[in-house]
């Protein structure tokens, strides 16, 4: 069985611009959350989706944005890029919720 | 608000020493509780969960957790550390009405040989 796969696994991008992140979930899962790391912080919770559905979000600003697709592919939008939104974005895929979180590799945004 | 507490953000021990992480969270309803480790060059994965029942709990790779409710605590424990279990830790609460968990800081496990 395939893993989580996030794509681009790279990013730089300036000030000012909008990036989308793709998450694939394993197969059979139908919920995918995302998270931003950045160093001593830990993992802040961004948003959750079940069957296409935003479930829970985080508190974070309106410029994250986030959906799923009918194949519960997800994706997320960070719209007028700051310096702070420099982070690894994480993306989970698990069957229902979460009872065990399956993480991909991760999307290494650096905004410049 | 939610929140998780990790007290420790380095620890390192030698091997076949004994491993205690402490994780605090701070949430007066029914929480769910879990540890998630991180090898170097790995995706994170999970260690162990708590749901409900016994609250000592044993996870993989030899490692336990005591979910202690009147303390607010979910501490790992290993009696015996090997270098492979050089990682960083996470503990990671959701209340079970809700499927936002919120996550410590990470504790880095650095086991020297």
């Amino acid at each position: 069985k395939a893993g989580v796969t996030q794509t681009p696994r790279y990013l730089i991008k300036t000030r000012g611009q909008q990036v989308t992140l793709s998450c694939s979930p394993i197969s059979g899962h139908r919920s995918v959350s995302w998270y931003q790391q950045t160093p001593g912080q830990g993992l802040q919770f961004l948003f959750e989706y079940f069957s296409e559905t935003q479930r829970n979000k985080g508190n974070f600003p309106g410029r994250f944005s986030g959906r799923q697709f009918s194949n519960s592919r997800s994706e997320m939008n960070v719209s007028t890029l700051e310096l702070g939104d420099s982070a690894l974005y994480l993306c989970a895929s698990s069957e229902q919720g979460t009872e065990k979180l399956f993480f991909g590799s991760g999307t290494q945004l650096s905004v410049l | 608000a939610q929140s998780v507490s990790q007290h420790n953000h380095h620890v390192i021990l030698s091997e076949a020493a004994s491993l205690e992480l402490g994780c605090n969270y701070s949430y007066g309803g029914t929480v769910n509780l879990f540890w998630y480790v991180q090898y170097p060059g790995q995706h994170l994965q999970l260690l162990l969960k708590y749901f409900s029942g016994d609250p000592l709990v044993k996870g993989i790779k030899g490692f336990e957790a005591e979910f202690i409710k009147s303390k607010f605590s979910f501490n790992l424990r290993k009696p015996s550390v090997q270098w492979s279990d050089t990682a960083e830790y996470f503990c990671a609460v959701n209340a079970v009405s809700n499927y936002q968990l919120i996550w410590g800081a990470g504790t880095k496990l650095i086991i020297k040989p």
